[in-house]
């Protein structure tokens, strides 16, 4: 069975930008999470999306949002960027129940100029 | 709110068995689990027990869990330059509907000759 995979895994960004990125989970895995990577914060959760609902959020601003798709596939957007948005973007995917053990992806690494 | 600490560095020998401490402070952890991330890849899910669990035991992992001292830990029998990674410890309990990790900060293990 594939794992989760991320589109772009490298990305270049000017500040004021806005930029999309994107998961496919696992096939049959239908929530999906989002959780940010730096040095600095460590991971931090974003939000998580089941059954295209946004079931959880973390602290972040609004700046931050996502959306998921009917084939659970999913997306998250970050507008007017700023250089502390750079960070790796890792995506996560689970089996609704009673654990719901994540399965992340390889990241997607942003870097703002 | 919840929190979970690791000590940040490991140094071990290669043929060593290595530990890696977890302190965690949420006393409704359901679930604990140990990642591990290599340079520029996402997380791999190692070993995850369940909190009515003392001790479970995988290969060469063996992972202890204290639930009245909220400690886990993971050993790694004869480790190998090839498991020098960052290891996250994380714990989950119910939020919402669904169970949301919180990861610690992760602890570089650096394995030499």
């Amino acid at each position: 069975k594939a794992g989760v995979t991320q589109t772009p895994r490298y990305l270049i960004k000017t500040r004021g930008q806005q930029v999309t990125l994107s998961c496919s989970p696992i096939s049959g895995h239908r929530s999906v999470s989002w959780y940010q990577q730096t040095p600095g914060q460590g991971l931090q959760f974003l939000f998580e999306y089941f059954s295209e609902t946004q079931r959880n959020k973390g602290n972040f601003p609004g700046r931050f949002s996502g959306r998921q798709f009917s084939n659970s596939r999913s997306e998250m957007n970050v507008s007017t960027l700023e250089l502390g948005d750079s960070a790796l973007y890792l995506c996560a995917s689970s089996l609704p129940g009673s654990q719901e053990t994540q399965y992340f992806g390889p990241g997607t690494r942003l870097l703002v100029l | 709110g919840e929190d979970v600490e690791q000590s940040l560095f490991l140094s071990v020998r290669e043929g060593d068995s290595s530990v890696i401490n977890c302190t965690y402070t949420d006393s409704s952890s359901t679930y604990l689990y140990w990642y591990k991330q290599e340079p520029g890849a996402g997380l791999q899910l190692l070993t995850y027990i369940f909190s009515n669990m003392d001790m479970k035991q995988d290969q060469r992992l063996t992972v202890l869990l204290n639930k009245k001292d909220k400690h886990l830990s993971l050993r790694i029998a004869d480790t190998q330059t090839g498991d020098s990674a960052i290891y996250f410890c994380a714990e989950t309990s119910p939020l919402g509907g669904s169970y949301i990790p919180t990861f610690g900060r992760g602890t570089s293990l650096i394995v030499h000759p």
